[in-house]
């Protein structure tokens, strides 16, 4: 399978500061890659899809402004949670898409707390 | 949209016993059905799916069976191991260019030695 990578792993900061979580497939093109979102003992919210080079398409009740989304290169997909709060606290989780995005590989995930 | 309900939510078994957890999707048009692995803190880890062109598939230990006529699909873990002990997510998706995963709740799986 395909390898995701995700920086940074953890993450602690103050309510109203944004943050970045970098996400990267490392041996395959990600012409489009997932990014999720987990509270504690739930499943998996998809919050958006990107693909590189155009837009992200947000899932119903994500803000976009809120929470920005960067697939600027066939590696590399970003999130910037953005003034940031408590509530936003959780597990973010990014996947690769293949095979017309049916096969997802998932990366480690990033748990952010927000203070 | 698709609906994808799983069950249990928590499963515990005898280290050698087997495990069975079963889920059920709406969306007749689904036709991607991959099984992931989550243990604590970690991503989701692919670890079998099946497409709706085939019944079952078995990878050692794993297997998978699908019944397309009443949209359920079972992941059946033999042999079980103390390894073995995760969370286990269902999905559903329409399949290539689809591209949305429809998760199940989840199965909490424990495995005592």
């Amino acid at each position: 399978g395909a390898v995701v990578s995700q920086h940074p792993s953890r993450v602690i900061c103050k309510s109203g500061t944004s943050v970045k979580i970098e996400c990267r497939s490392l041996d395959f093109q990600a012409t489009t890659m997932f990014w999720y979102r987990q509270f504690p003992k739930q499943s998996l919210m998809l919050m958006a899809t990107s693909n590189e080079g155009s837009k992200a398409t947000y899932e119903q009740g994500v803000e976009k402004d809120k929470f920005l989304i960067n697939h600027a290169s066939l590696t590399l997909s970003t999130l910037t949670v953005t003034s940031a709060h408590p509530e936003d606290s959780s597990f973010y989780i990014c996947s690769l898409g293949l095979a017309g995005g049916e096969t997802q590989y998932f990366g480690p995930g990033t748990r952010l707390l927000v203070l | 949209g698709e609906n994808v309900e799983q069950h249990p939510s928590t499963l515990s078994v005898q280290e050698g016993d087997s495990a069975v957890i079963k889920c059920t999707y709406s969306d007749s048009a689904s036709n991607y059905f991959p099984w992931y692995k989550q243990e604590l803190g970690k991503g989701p880890q692919l670890i079998i799916d099946i497409r709706s062109n085939v019944g079952e598939k078995k990878d050692q230990r794993i297997a998978v069976t699908l019944n397309k006529t009443a949209k359920h699909f079972s992941l059946h873990i033999t042999e079980t191991q103390p390894e073995d002990s995760a969370v286990y997510f269902c999905a559903a998706c329409r399949g290539t260019g689809a591209n949305n995963l429809f998760f199940g709740t989840g199965t909490r799986l424990t495995v005592i030695p």
